[in-house]
């Protein structure tokens, strides 16, 4: 399948249930952070975003949760659907007012319907 | 459409040939980027332009030149084509100043090099 050799780490989920993605990210002076969701042949698409002033927003069947103490952020998914099968990618702004998005490594998620 | 636009969607090329993508965006947006994704998905920035004037260069090899026209194109020129340059290439843009750090991407460029 498309996941052999890529070395994601993947998560498969029962559609209907919470999806609980994780991030760990790099600089603890980032001051921006956002999920991205990308579909097979298609680039990024935005998600939802957090600044670092702030440790939970939510959107339309997603949340985010930011815990600066241990440089870790979580994309949570609710009732999630097939549609939602998906890389997920987490990125930080570690530039600061001179803007750079870095990426993290990536979460395949599997919808099982 | 309002959209981040590459072309070509699939190149496929020998060693040692020179090519070219191009992006295009009608956004409105003063930043665009070139982020390079490899066969394990990972996403690296290559390039940001604002305004037409380089402003991160990641230690990209100099066979990869970017010229910006304009603000709402940047394109992509490669030398000397290598095999480890297979990847599938993004553009991105954005607006700059606060609250406005979310990038648009294109639907990228997949690049084979035989």
């Amino acid at each position: 399948g498309e996941s052999v050799g890529l070395h994601l780490p993947t998560l498969s989920v029962q559609e209907g249930d919470n999806s609980i993605i994780n991030c760990a990210y790099s600089n603890s002076a980032s001051d921006y952070f956002i999920w991205y969701k990308q579909e097979s042949g298609k680039g990024p698409q935005f998600i939802i975003d957090i600044r670092s002033n702030m440790d939970k927003r939510q959107g339309q069947r997603v949340t985010v949760l930011l815990n600066k103490t241990v440089k870790h952020l979580s994309l949570q998914i609710a009732a999630t659907q097939p549609g939602d099968s998906a890389v997920y990618f987490c990125a930080e702004n570690s530039g600061g007012s001179n803007y750079k998005l870095t990426f993290g490594k990536g979460t395949l998620l599997t919808v099982n319907p | 459409d309002t959209a981040v636009s590459q072309t070509p969607k699939y190149l496929v090329t020998q060693m040692g040939n020179d090519k070219s993508i191009k992006c295009e965006q009608n956004l409105g947006h003063d930043t665009m980027y070139w982020y390079k994704q490899d066969s394990k998905k990972f996403l690296k920035i290559m390039f940001s332009y604002n305004n037409k004037e380089l402003i991160i260069n990641e230690t990209v090899p100099n066979r990869f030149s970017p010229k910006s026209p304009d603000k709402a194109h940047l394109n992509l020129h490669i030398n000397s084509l290598e095999l480890g340059d297979s990847a599938v290439y993004f553009c991105a843009s954005r607006h700059t100043g606060p609250a406005n750090e979310k990038l648009f991407f294109g639907s990228g460029t997949q690049l084979s090099v035989l």
